[in-house]
């Protein structure tokens, strides 16, 4: 299957820091992206829907401020957790699909803590 | 909210046969069913989907009641690697964002 790629696996931050998350599709092109966190021994939740040159659209709950989604090209997708405290460690898993296929691939997730 | 209820957890014997059920009583026409694993700390990984009829690919098989109100995903052999835990999706034929629910852990012992 096509091939979707995170960047960092993993990332340590100071509490009050800003970090990017990079998802990338290297195969194909990414007309939508979807970004979901998942906490320990929990289910992915879905934070936002990404279409390429528009805004994201967020689920219910998820603070758009908080969480910035830019999806600047049909391969790039970008998740900045901004001012991130210790409650915003969490894996954060990406996925893409190519209209108009329905098929959508994950990324390997990036699995942020926040000291 | 997700759509779909399946069992916390199962056990299955290395080389047996894992049969894995999922409830989907409220699936309307246009709706699939999809089937994703997740295998600690990984990104979920696409297994099968299907309609109506039972499909099959390399790595499992899929079985939707006439009713299309439940299906079993099955594992024919399944291995080691196949500890995971796995989620039955009901998604629109339009597609659209996956949403998950809790899914079922599924060990295989040796």
């Amino acid at each position: 299957g096509a091939v979707v790629s995170q960047h960092p696996s993993w990332v340590i931050c100071k509490s009050g820091t800003s970090v990017k998350i990079e998802c990338r599709s290297l195969d194909f092109q990414a007309t939508t992206m979807f970004w979901y966190r998942q906490f320990p021994k929990q289910s992915l939740m879905l934070m936002a829907t990404s279409n390429e040159g528009s805004k994201a659209t967020y689920e219910q709950g998820v603070e758009k401020d908080k969480f910035l989604i830019n999806h600047a090209s049909l391969t790039l997708s970008t998740l900045t957790v901004t001012s991130a405290h210790p409650e915003d460690s969490s894996f954060y898993i990406c996925s893409a699909r190519a209209s108009p296929q329905l098929e959508l691939f994950f990324g390997e997730g990036s699995r942020l803590t926040v000291l | 909210d997700a759509k779909t209820t399946q069992p916390p957890s199962m056990d299955c014997a290395e080389g047996r046969a894992a049969n894995l059920p999922c409830n989907h009583s409220t699936i309307s026409g246009n709706e699939y069913v999809y089937w994703y694993r997740q295998i600690h700390s990984q990104g979920p990984q696409y297994i099968i989907h299907g309609l109506k009829n039972n499909e099959t690919n390399e790595m499992a098989s899929l079985i939707i009641t006439e009713d299309r109100k439940s299906s079993t995903l099955i594992l024919p052999h399944a291995t080691l690697r196949d500890t995971a835990v796995y989620y039955c999706i009901v998604r629109p034929a339009a597609g659209g964002k996956l949403i998950f629910g809790q899914g079922t852990e599924l060990s295989v012992k040796p």
